[in-house]
């Protein structure tokens, strides 16, 4: 049984230029999580999704972050424009619900470097 | 401000010893806290979790104790081994709310 899907793993782009992350949650999951792991931070909650539905986006750190969900197997995080501070790793994670008690499944993450 | 800390970024244990990576937290209506273990180039990986209710919760080799009035949890592994050197992140959530990650301790096995 394949787990949560993410492309592409290593992303490399110049500032300015926008970026799509690109995740497949583990089919059956009504809940969908964007996060983004760096050293200062640690591993922070973007924002997450319930029956595609987006429930709370207060982690999205500015205007130039967007993620969608169109359908119950496909979700983007884009960022455009993209700049050096955006570079970290980016994970999707799934669930049944979006309650802490229901366990998260992570995916594999995309490495972002923006120059 | 960090709800959830993890004040050692790295922590080397010899193997077959015990390994404790400890946690703290802010926040009082954290009811529910829970353990991830990360490898490289993979995703964290859910380890244990605990529920406020408890002050202890074993798994094999894995222990996390609670401690609601110093707002300090920790893992225990015991014995440690050469396949438990990875990222452990610590977390913890309120009723119905999200997950809030600490920064991570990287633990070594020292063979």
């Amino acid at each position: 049984d394949a787990g949560v899907i993410q492309s592409p793993r290593h992303e490399v782009t110049e500032m300015g230029q926008e970026v799509t992350l690109r995740c497949k949650p583990i089919s059956g999951h009504n809940s969908l999580f964007w996060y983004r792991q760096t050293m200062m931070r640690g591993l922070e909650l973007l924002i997450y999704f319930n029956n595609n539905v987006p429930i709370d986006d207060s982690g999205m750190p500015e205007d130039r972050f967007s993620a969608k969900m169109p359908n119950a197997s496909f979700s983007t995080l884009k960022i455009q424009p993209s700049e050096p501070r955006d570079s970290a790793v980016y994970f999707c994670a799934s669930s049944f619900s979006p309650s802490s008690y229901s366990q998260q499944f992570f995916g594999p993450g995309t490495r972002l470097t923006v120059l | 401000d960090q709800q959830v800390k993890q004040n050692s970024p790295s922590l080397s244990v010899q193997e077959g010893r015990i390994s404790i990576l400890n946690c703290d937290y802010t926040n009082s209506m954290f009811d529910y806290f829970l353990w991830y273990k990360k490898y490289p180039a993979e995703g964290p990986t859910f380890l244990i979790s605990i529920s406020s209710i408890k002050d202890k919760n074993e798994d094999g080799r894995f222990t996390v104790f609670l401690n609601k009035s110093a707002k300090h949890l920790s893992l225990h592994i015991v014995p440690s081994q050469p396949g438990d050197s990875a990222v452990y992140f610590c977390a913890a959530s309120a009723i119905d709310d999200k997950i809030i990650f600490g920064k991570g301790t990287r633990l070594h096995i020292l063979p």
